[in-house]
């Protein structure tokens, strides 16, 4: 796998229920971001969180890490049809190296 | 508040063509600067970063090359376009290095070749 790696790769669920999306990576890391892109748009940030930190809570989005089992999980809660997006973890790694993983692609149905 | 703009937002080009993207940023000083492409269904692959005036790194050797004349303002250019080139090409700025710091996109310009 790559460094970034999202999944599921496609999840869809319905307006109001739970979403949760992971991101494994491969190397010991700093911090690990999320960003969400909505289709033909630019990303935007959603979270940063660090090594040494294991959850954070940003409004509907929470965010885990478990740095022993390198992965990080993202829940949404309360989806909404406006959080139809893909979502990309983004790890540093060693070397002064960054990588964006694939992505998760949601779709939230009214 | 700090701004990002990027155009065109589309363009078709045929191959052996020039090309010039412009990004700039408002609203802040001394921004690293990036700019990436996003092959259909995948992932960002980082080109060029810059961390001033004038000073660009290179991550993929390719027929490529990025400038940065002013502070805020930051250029992809090609001599001749290759149909390898087709891609969603993306700019973004952060205020400390990617990897400490959150980045801000422009809205990408979708390039096609033919």
């Amino acid at each position: 796998s790559q460094q970034g790696e999202e999944d599921p790769q496609a999840l869809s669920i319905q307006e109001g229920e739970n979403a949760t999306m992971n991101c494994s990576y491969k190397t010991s890391i700093n911090n690990l971001q999320w960003y969400r892109q909505n289709s033909g748009r630019g990303l935007v940030h959603l979270i940063l969180i660090r090594s040494n930190e294991r959850e954070k809570h940003s409004g509907r989005l929470r965010v885990t890490l478990d740095t022993s089992k390198k992965s990080s999980s993202l829940l949404i809660t309360a989806s909404r049809a406006a959080d139809t997006a893909s979502y990309f973890c983004a790890t540093d790694a060693p070397g002064n190296q960054f990588y964006f993983g694939t992505g998760t692609s949601l779709t939230v149905i009214p | 508040s700090q701004t990002i703009h990027q155009w065109p937002a589309t363009l078709v080009q045929p191959v052996g063509s020039p090309l010039s993207l412009e990004c700039t940023v408002e609203g802040t000083s001394n921004p690293n600067l990036y700019w990436y492409r996003q092959a259909a269904g995948r992932g960002l692959q980082l080109l060029f970063y810059s961390v001033g005036i004038g000073q660009i790194s290179s991550e993929v050797p390719q027929n490529l090359s990025a400038s940065r004349p002013q502070d805020r303002q930051f250029i992809l250019s090609s001599k001749k376009l290759l149909l390898s080139d087709s891609g969603f090409y993306l700019c973004a700025w952060s205020v400390e290095d990617r990897r400490v710091s959150a980045q801000h996109f422009g809205d990408g310009t979708r390039l096609s070749i033919l």
